[in-house]
């Protein structure tokens, strides 16, 4: 059974940094591509970035490109997405996806001061 | 970007009753391959979405037959067929034929 659970998330200050983690089983990370998609409180789904093949591949939306770093360690089967320089819009609810797999909780990013 | 439209934004059902919506991109969505890549997406109460739909028209196994994807190029629909009290939610159209990925602002569905 295919299944995704995120952490990492939490309360940070203007400026600051978090790493999210996102643990998947049933299948193997490598050759399928990994998405965050994000939701901010009470508002729609917003794609953030994705990653295949051990980071041939990486994509960031414009609203994060050089503030997030998306990766995975294949070995552990686990998606990481560091966000530096974290803005209070970057406050959201972040989900980790892959294809038509079932989406994980998500892990939510309070930025605040 | 893609741009996806979304109507109604919101639909209060009658149960047993049927519903339509409707999702628009701003370019077509059919690849030189074929291929659309269109998904419809319900996000249930207190729940991270769900695919229901993928390529336009497949349903997701264990997705129940009284829903259904149509449309082509830049306009979709998603139908249910008979609408029950379990398919309240938000439903959400997905492009991914570019980046970024874009999805719809979704149609909010209750039961009247």
């Amino acid at each position: 059974e295919v299944q995704l659970v995120e952490s990492g998330g939490g309360l940070v200050q203007p400026g600051g940094s978090l790493r999210l983690s996102c643990a998947a089983s049933g299948f193997t990370l490598r050759n399928n591509w990994m998405h965050w998609v994000r939701q901010a409180p009470g508002m729609g789904l917003v794609w953030v970035s994705r990653i295949k093949n051990d980071g041939e591949n990486i994509d960031y939306a414009d609203s994060v490109k050089g503030r997030f770093t998306i990766s995975t360690d294949n070995a552990n089967n686990m998606l990481y997405l560091q966000m530096n320089s974290l803005r209070v819009e970057d406050t959201a609810v972040y989900y980790c996806v892959t294809g038509a797999g079932p989406w994980g909780q998500g892990t939510l990013v309070t930025v605040s001061s | 970007d893609i741009v996806m439209t979304q109507s109604p934004l919101s639909l209060s059902v009658t149960p047993g009753q049927p519903a339509s919506i409707s999702c628009r991109s701003s370019q077509s969505l059919l690849t030189s391959d074929g291929k659309t890549y269109f998904y419809w997406y319900l996000q249930k109460p207190g729940q991270p979405p769900q695919l229901l739909i993928y390529d336009v028209s497949s349903r997701l196994s264990g997705v129940p037959d009284r829903f259904s994807g149509s449309g082509s190029g830049t306009d979709f629909t998603l139908k249910i067929s008979r609408v029950e009290a379990e398919d309240v939610g938000v439903y959400y159209c997905m492009q991914a034929i570019q980046l970024p990925l874009t999805f719809g602002p979704g149609t909010k569905v209750d039961i009247e």
